[in-house]
């Protein structure tokens, strides 16, 4: 059974902490995403990884950055965390190739609140 | 601006009614996907349409890819309670590589 894990799923911090959203996969895919989904604004591309130690900014990578040292694990982190990051953060893994028509698979998520 | 527009957002419906989501923008896509997502889980890949005027079923669900390949849509016949969830649309535009999400259809349907 294909998985994709977050190390939380309720997260809450204090603003101005640095903060670890941890991701990890088991399919052995090359691309590793980091969304976050806001009501009304659907999913929105933070960052992205296609391999091991490369990655590309999304939409709105402010604020934001991530680290992929091994396959299977990709990091995000929010070096000085503020309100408006308050949010629901979603991993997701896919193989590479053929990249319009391929399935992301996605984890639980974590809800994160910053006070 | 969303480049994927869903409606309705919202949709509370009885137990064995029809019902019909629709996805769509001024854009041309190479495929578009429709995810569900249920409270407390991550989307989860339903279907992906790539051919203009593609029609795909899965049991009660029923997808459809508008001809110029710009709009999509999903029909749920005798919707029932494990059918509520969150819809999402995704597309890849053509000439483009990245995924881009609509907001969603949030659908209740009561038993």
């Amino acid at each position: 059974d294909v998985k994709v894990t977050q190390s939380s799923r309720y997260l809450v911090k204090r603003t101005g902490e640095k903060v670890f959203l941890e991701c990890v996969q088991d399919m052995d895919h090359e691309n590793m995403f980091w969304y976050r989904q806001d009501p009304g604004l659907g999913l929105r591309l933070i960052y992205f990884s296609y391999d091991v130690k490369m990655k590309e900014k999304g939409d709105i990578p402010e604020g934001y950055s991530v680290s992929r040292e091994k396959k299977e694990r990709f990091s995000l982190i929010l070096e000085s965390a503020s309100t408006n990051q308050t949010s629901m953060y979603l991993c997701a893994s896919s193989f590479p190739g053929g990249l319009p028509y391929n399935e992301q698979f996605f984890g639980p998520g974590t809800r994160l609140t910053v006070l | 601006t969303q480049l994927l527009e869903q409606s309705p957002q919202f949709l509370s419906i009885q137990e064995g009614e029809n019902l019909t989501v629709y996805c769509n923008s001024s854009s041309v896509f190479s495929s578009l996907q429709w995810y569900r997502q249920e409270p407390g889980e991550g989307p989860v890949l339903l279907v992906t349409v790539v051919t203009g005027g593609e029609v795909k079923k899965l049991k009660r669900l029923t997808f459809q890819f508008g001809d110029a390949r710009k709009d999509s849509s999903l029909h749920i016949t005798a919707a029932q309670p494990g059918d509520t969830g969150l819809y999402l649309c995704a597309g890849v535009k053509t000439g483009g590589f990245k995924t881009i999400f609509g907001a969603g259809t949030r659908l209740f349907v009561k038993a």
